[in-house]
């Protein structure tokens, strides 16, 4: 079945304590992006990869950090997580090399105390 | 930069009646379009899109069309089901990064 599959669902942390969530897609894809959704926000890019090895920064990268090492996998890490980084985050990927047609994974609810 | 604006929700409306949920968009260049809707709890996911101006996209009953000379890609659905209450996210990609507007929550009651 193709997705995009996201962990851990949900977490609940503490101010600087640093965090990975994961994200792995088994489509084949060369684009892959993550956002956070915030109420009233919609969605906002945080970062985007258009390949392995490439990535770039969206809307509101501050404070986060990406790699993409394997064409699979884009981890979206916290080196030090703060409160207003509390939201939900969402993994996404499509092919035909940018952000045409992209899939969603289901959702990373983060919390940071 | 580029910006996309939706209707404040959430939008509530009776089973089988019309839905228009409206979207205005502020981009450089000749961006796509897309309607994306999230089902509780779930992720986004494509309802429908539309390449170049006059472009009609639809999917399951809904439509927009792309109009270049009003900015607009309107999301409109002639009989609405329970079954269509979700959040429904407006988007333009103009690069490579997809812009989003906030949603608008449409809830169906029957």
């Amino acid at each position: 079945e193709a997705q995009v599959t996201q962990n851990p669902r949900y977490l609940i942390t503490v101010t600087g304590k640093k965090l990975t969530v994961t994200c792995s897609q088994n489509m084949n894809h060369e684009y892959m992006s993550w956002y956070r959704q915030d109420p009233g926000l919609g969605l906002r890019q945080i970062y985007y990869s258009m390949n392995v090895e490439v990535t770039d920064k969206g809307d509101v990268p501050e404070g986060y950090k990406v790699s993409r090492k394997e064409k699979r996998n884009f981890p979206l890490i916290l080196e030090s997580p703060s409160p207003n980084q509390t939201s939900l985050y969402f993994c996404a990927s499509s092919d035909r090399g940018g952000p045409d047609t992209q899939y969603f994974g289901p959702g990373t609810r983060l919390t940071v105390l | 930069g580029n910006s996309v604006t939706q209707m404040e929700g959430p939008v509530t409306l009776s089973e089988e009646a019309f839905l228009t949920i409206n979207c205005t968009y502020t981009a450089t260049g000749y961006p796509s379009l897309f309607w994306y809707v999230q089902y509780p709890g779930e992720g986004l996911q494509l309802l429908l899109k539309a390449t170049k101006a006059d472009d009609k996209g639809s999917n399951k009953g809904f439509e927009a069309t792309y109009r270049k000379e009003t900015t607009s890609f309107h999301l409109e659905k002639g009989s609405v089901q329970v079954s269509d209450s979700a959040v429904y996210f407006c988007a333009l990609n103009a690069g490579n990064m997809l812009t989003f507007g906030g949603g608008t929550r449409l809830m169906v009651k029957p």
